[in-house]
């Protein structure tokens, strides 16, 4: 069966540092992935997606994650944190049979942002 | 820009107790999601549902549970005796459908407390 794991589950930096979140995936067919930011109060929103070509796949609010399928991970990563970027952040994977889709979801990583 | 919306924010009921939680999704979509989190848990597929009726349901979604689409703009999702173990955020989702990936766009959630 296809799944997700986050290895963390909360990442306090500082401002202005770099940061990863990592994701590993287990799945045995075609894997598309994704990375979800919920921020307080809100729902969930794309950051970004690898569905096939480039393994390094550029988001939005300067986040980027790339797909290896050696190690069959797919971590997110940002060179420059703000106080903005904290967040929750859901690594993905879909799972599509007979017309419908699902999305199979890691328990999430907490950023905290830190001035 | 469309979202999805989902009310009420927080909703508390007794054990027992019937309560429906309702979404708008976004006007053009045709595929409709319900999702839950308990709290600290992963984010789980509960039920997909298309051209008024379900797509696919988890092991979640059992007798208790049941959707509807019972007009032109809203999506419920309704528990009819809930449990202890019901408690969680559940969020709804919606997307133009179909088969490869299409983004599922999620509204902010509804924090079901049962007592």
């Amino acid at each position: 069966a296809q799944s997700v794991t986050q290895l963390d589950s909360q990442v306090p930096v500082f401002e202005e540092a770099p940061v990863e979140l990592r994701c590993n995936y287990s799945s045995s067919v075609s894997v598309y992935l994704f990375w979800y930011v919920q921020y307080p109060n809100q729902g969930l929103q794309l950051l970004l997606k690898y569905l096939s070509g480039s393994t390094l796949v550029k988001g939005i609010n300067g986040f980027e994650a790339e797909f290896n399928k050696s190690q069959t991970s797919f971590h997110l990563r940002k060179p420059s944190v703000h106080i903005s970027d904290t967040a929750e952040y859901f690594c993905a994977v879909i799972i599509a049979q007979g017309g419908s889709e699902k999305l199979v979801f890691g328990k999430g990583t907490k950023l905290t942002v830190n001035p | 820009e469309p979202e999805v919306t989902q009310t009420p924010s927080h909703q508390v009921t007794q054990m027992g107790q019937e309560v429906i939680l309702r979404c708008v999704p976004i006007s053009n979509h045709l595929y409709f999601y319900w999702y839950r989190q308990i709290l600290g848990q992963k984010v789980e597929f509960l039920v997909s549902f298309y051209n008024n009726e379900i797509s696919e349901k988890s092991e979640i979604f059992d007798d208790q549970f049941s959707v509807e689409r019972p007009d032109g703009s809203n999506f419920t999702l309704k528990i009819r005796s809930t449990k202890l173990e019901d408690s969680a955020m559940y969020f709804c989702a919606s997307s133009t459908g179909g088969v490869p990936y299409n983004e599922q766009f999620f509204g902010p959630g509804t924090r079901l407390t049962v007592l």
